[in-house]
C-alpha cells in the first residue's frame, strides 16, 4: 500500500538556520504531495502542495519539489524563525475516483527553533 | 468561530464506557473524515464520508463507528472504550472536487481512556 516516510525528529535549530525535512513516498501512479503544519494546540493546516512531477510548492518561505525519480518531497526553508516551531507532516493523496481527499500521512517531524 | 468544530476538546473516561466525539463544519464541504493521531505514527484514517448517505471504513476502523447526521455533522463513537484508544482525534473536511486533496482540520479532541 501507499506510505510516507519522514526523517526522524525532533529537529532543533537556531533562528536563521537552514531547514531541511526529508520526505519519501511509496505509491503507485501519480499521487499529489502535501506538507501540513501543526502549531501547538491547533489542528493541521496545509502549508504547501504539488500535484505533478517537478512541481514546486511554496508558502511562507517554505519550498518543496516533487521529485518522481527519487520519490521525494523534501521541505526546505532558508532561514527559520522561532514562530516556525511546530510539527510538520508530509502526506500524499492518490489521484482518481474516490481516492481524492484521503491522505496518507508520514509520522510527523517536530521542529523547535531557538532564538 | 472555527470552520470545523470538535466537541469535546478533552475527555477522560474509563475502560468500557461509550464515548461520542462530535464534529460540525460550516465550510459547506461534502466530504468529512475522522483521523487518529498517535506520537510517532502520524495520522491514520478511521472513517470517511463523501456525502450523507456514504460511509466508508478507513485503515483503523475496528472499535469505532460513525454517524453522518447531516452534511455538516459527522460523529465518531467508541462503543466500549479501551486504553489503546487513548489518542488525539481530528475531524477534517474537503471539497468533492478533483485534484486538490486539501483537508481542513478541526482543533482536535484529546481522549484519555483509563
Amino acid at each position: 500500500g501507499d506510505s510516507v516516510t519522514q526523517m526522524e525528529g525532533p529537529v532543533t535549530l537556531s533562528e536563521e538556520a537552514f531547514l531541511t525535512i526529508n520526505c519519501t513516498y511509496t505509491a503507485t501512479g501519480y499521487p499529489s504531495l502535501f506538507w501540513y503544519v501543526q502549531y501547538p494546540g491547533e489542528g493541521l493546516q496545509l502549508l504547501l502542495k504539488a500535484t505533478k512531477a517537478d512541481d514546486k510548492g511554496s508558502n511562507k518561505g517554505f519550498e518543496a519539489t516533487y521529485r518522481k525519480e527519487t520519490t521525494s518531497f523534501h521541505l526546505e526553508k532558508g532561514s527559520v524563525q522561532v514562530s516556525d516551531s511546530a510539527v510538520y507532516f508530509c502526506a500524499l493523496s492518490k489521484a482518481g475516483g474516490t481516492s481524492y481527499g484521503k491522505l496518507t500521512f508520514g509520522q510527523g517531524t517536530i521542529l523547535t527553533v531557538h532564538p | 468561530d472555527a470552520d470545523v468544530t470538535q466537541t469535546p476538546r478533552n475527555r477522560i473516561t474509563k475502560t468500557g464506557k461509550r464515548i461520542m466525539l462530535e464534529c460540525s463544519q460550516t465550510k459547506g464541504h461534502d466530504r468529512m473524515y475522522w483521523y487518529r493521531q498517535d506520537p510517532g505514527l502520524g495520522l491514520r484514517l478511521i472513517y470517511y464520508s463523501f456525502d450523507v448517505k456514504d460511509i466508508n471504513k478507513g485503515e483503523i476502523s475496528d472499535g469505532y463507528s460513525v454517524s453522518r447526521q447531516a452534511q455538516a455533522k459527522f460523529s465518531l463513537s467508541l462503543e466500549s472504550a479501551i486504553p489503546n484508544q487513548t489518542a488525539l482525534y481530528f475531524c477534517a473536511t474537503s471539497t468533492g472536487q478533483a485534484v486538490t486533496g486539501e483537508l481542513f482540520f478541526g482543533e482536535g479532541s484529546r481522549l484519555t481512556v483509563l
